[in-house]
């Protein structure tokens, strides 16, 4: 399985954008990028998934290096909500597992 | 729909004995799956099933079983417990083992053994 190295915290105030740094230097050209994050004493949620191109929706923005060996999830105003470990993870699109590592631990400061 | 759902929500067990976590999805998918989760770690993969009648090992194995007779349900037997599978336990499920689909997760049963 490709592996993926993000930070193991970070810290953001409330209201302003947050990066989440995630690198994936061994990607193969058939994974995609899966973001999930999982609130305190809840299962993960879904947060976003890409291949090549940006990818937007309601939660969040996924950018991808152009030679996808990294990827960055942007929160464009974080909120007290947002405080959880955010996972990224590669999965080969033909059929594999979810592999989830260790993450990174946002605490949004209020 | 409800999405996934597990039972129990909490369970103490005393070492050697046996039991069933319960999961149960109602959107028709494929792959379902089970993870643990350790305090302070990641979710590491027990389980999973990409249809009916098919199951497979994750990384973590020993100590469970599963079945899956039909395509809602995907209980985890816990064969004799020890106090090492004190854990959270997540079951999953997505539409396709294939295709960048997302997993939808339970609220997870936490487990103590004693």
């Amino acid at each position: 399985d490709a592996k993926t190295t993000q930070p193991n915290s970070m810290e953001s105030n409330e209201e302003e954008p947050v990066h989440l740094p995630c690198n994936h230097s061994t990607i193969s050209g058939t994974d995609y990028i899966h973001w999930y994050r999982q609130l305190p004493s809840q299962g993960p949620e879904y947060v976003i998934h890409g291949l090549t191109s940006n990818v937007n929706n309601r939660m969040a923005s996924l950018a991808i290096a152009e030679d996808r060996k990294s990827s960055t999830l942007i929160l464009h105003r974080a909120t007290l909500r947002d405080a959880a470990v955010y996972y990224c993870i590669l999965r080969d699109n033909y059929g594999q597992n979810f592999v989830f590592g260790p993450g990174t631990r946002l605490s949004v400061l209020p | 729909n409800a999405g996934v759902t597990q039972t129990p929500k909490f369970q103490v067990l005393k070492t050697g004995q046996s039991m069933t976590l319960q999961c149960a999805q109602d959107m028709n998918h494929e792959y379902m799956s089970w993870y643990r989760q350790d305090p302070g770690m990641g979710l590491r993969l027990i389980h999973y099933s990409v249809g009916a009648g098919i199951t497979d090992q994750g990384e973590v194995p020993n100590g469970y079983n599963v079945s899956r007779s039909t395509t809602e349900d995907f209980p985890l037997r816990l064969l004799s417990a020890a106090p090492s599978q004190t854990s959270v336990y997540f079951c999953a499920s997505s539409y396709s083992y294939r295709g960048p689909y997302e997993q939808y997760f339970g609220p997870g049963t936490r487990l103590t053994v004693t």
